[in-house]
């Protein structure tokens, strides 16, 4: 398979416990981005990296959250203290230029 | 800040009508902007995208305009299909690398 992979699929989690997510780019895509997306709601920006280095983080992602690219190619996403708030998909994409795909997403959900 | 508006939120067509979803952005630089179909429980996929060169481009039954001067560009699908069903992304990018997305638009289609 040669698209973006993501991996957990589903988690669940109590309250409070860390997560984390990897997502697998496709192979020489040097752009990589996470969003997060609730029902009904078109996904929302987290952060994204240029190669290894990590270009912008949302404002709106507190300091719980924090995303790594150590060589430039798979990502991993955590999540520490998590919250009821945090349940969503969190989803994965990667470009080489402006087109950007993306991965079936981490579903997680907080109890 | 960054926005992209979206409407309409969602959209019932009989099958065989067309459907035309339109969205606004903010940031007078961004210069691509795709389109992107969701079925439920599943990734958004890339179905259409545009550069700010042009003003119109068309791909079998969807189609997607631009106006840079009013900031707006919309999607257009003919002699829709039942399996056009799905919920609608457009988005745009912010700040030369950063894709922001609208709020999406679920369009159902009759029989």
């Amino acid at each position: 398979d040669t698209g973006v992979s993501q991996n957990p699929r589903h988690k669940i989690t109590k309250r409070g416990q860390n997560v984390t997510f990897r997502c697998d780019p496709i192979s020489e895509h040097n752009r990589l981005y996470w969003y997060r997306q609730t029902l009904g709601q078109g996904p929302e920006f987290l952060t994204y990296f240029q190669n290894e280095a990590q270009l912008e983080k949302s404002r709106l992602l507190s300091d719980r959250f924090s995303a790594e690219r150590p060589k430039g190619s798979f990502s991993t996403l955590e999540i520490q203290r998590t919250e009821q708030g945090d349940s969503a998909m969190y989803l994965c994409a990667s470009s080489l230029t402006d087109e950007a795909f993306f991965g079936q997403g981490t579903r997680l959900t907080v109890v | 800040g960054e926005n992209v508006e979206q409407h309409p939120s969602t959209l019932s067509v009989q099958e065989g009508d067309s459907a035309v979803i339109k969205c606004t952005y903010s940031d007078s630089a961004s210069n691509y902007f795709p389109w992107y179909k969701q079925e439920l429980g599943k990734r958004p996929q890339l179905i259409i995208d545009i550069r700010s060169n042009v003003g119109e481009k068309k791909d079998q039954r969807i189609a997607v305009t631009l106006n840079k001067t009013a900031k707006h560009f919309s999607l257009h699908i003919t002699e829709t299909q039942p399996e056009d069903s799905a919920v609608y992304f457009c988005a745009a990018i912010w700040g030369a690398q950063k894709l922001v997305f609208g709020q999406g638009t679920r369009l159902t289609i009759n029989p």
